[in-house]
């Protein structure tokens, strides 16, 4: 079975450019997860949906940051206009909210804004 | 105080050893506990649940302490292979989660 696939894997951009970062999650799961994680500040929840809804957005940094889920099989996270401090590996995982909400996660899309 | 904490480490410990590590949380409310495993570069992957009854899976034990609010992972026997960083996780009520910051561990030969 075909796991969390994100897309691109790598991304580079510069200063004030769009970048949209792409997320399917496992067929059957209800719920989708995007998650930022840095040196720094760790593995944080940026916004989660369930059942294509967005339920909570408050770890969304600025209002640069917007996520969508348009049908059960598609997410898309987008940073509009980018900065250096953007820069990090945007997660994203699902769930199908059974065994205590187990996530499993993509292989990530690394980010590097110059 | 953080919602959820962990040793940073690195724990460095041989081959065969057995390591344990500490988690605390904040919430007394957290309904699910899970520790996830970190290789570098890498996503978080599952590496248990934690039940409040604790649970065992081969050489892994994970403990749950609700009163005092921690869980723990104990590896018995290491391995080369279990050496990456492992996360503890929290969820608090419907689906948000809290993921510790981590703890490296380094199995050497």
């Amino acid at each position: 079975d075909a796991g969390v696939i994100q897309s691109p894997r790598h991304e580079v951009t510069e200063m004030g450019q769009e970048v949209t970062l792409r997320c399917k999650p496992i067929s059957g799961h209800n719920s989708l997860f995007w998650y930022r994680q840095t040196m720094m500040r760790g593995l944080e929840l940026l916004i989660y949906f369930n059942n294509n809804v967005p339920i909570d957005d408050s770890g969304m940094p600025e209002d640069r940051f917007s996520a969508k889920m348009p049908n059960a099989s598609f997410s898309t996270l987008k940073i509009q206009p980018s900065e250096p401090r953007d820069s990090a590996v945007y997660f994203c995982a699902s769930s199908d909210g059974t065994s205590g909400y187990e996530q499993y996660f993509g292989p990530g899309t690394r980010l590097t804004v110059t | 105080r953080k919602e959820v904490e962990q040793d940073p480490g690195p724990f460095n410990v041989p081959e065969g050893a057995t390591v344990a590590f500490n988690c605390t949380y904040s919430n007394s409310a957290s309904q699910s506990f899970f520790w996830y495993r970190q290789d570098c570069r890498k996503e978080p992957k599952l590496l248990m649940s934690v039940y409040s009854s604790g649970n065992e899976d081969g050489r892994f034990t994970a403990q749950l302490n609700r009163a005092s609010q921690y869980i723990s992972l104990l590896i018995r026997d290491s391995k080369l292979s279990d050496s990456a960083t492992y996360l503890c996780v929290v969820r608090g009520g419907g689906f948000k989660t809290i993921f510790g910051a981590g703890t490296r561990l380094f199995v050497k030969a």
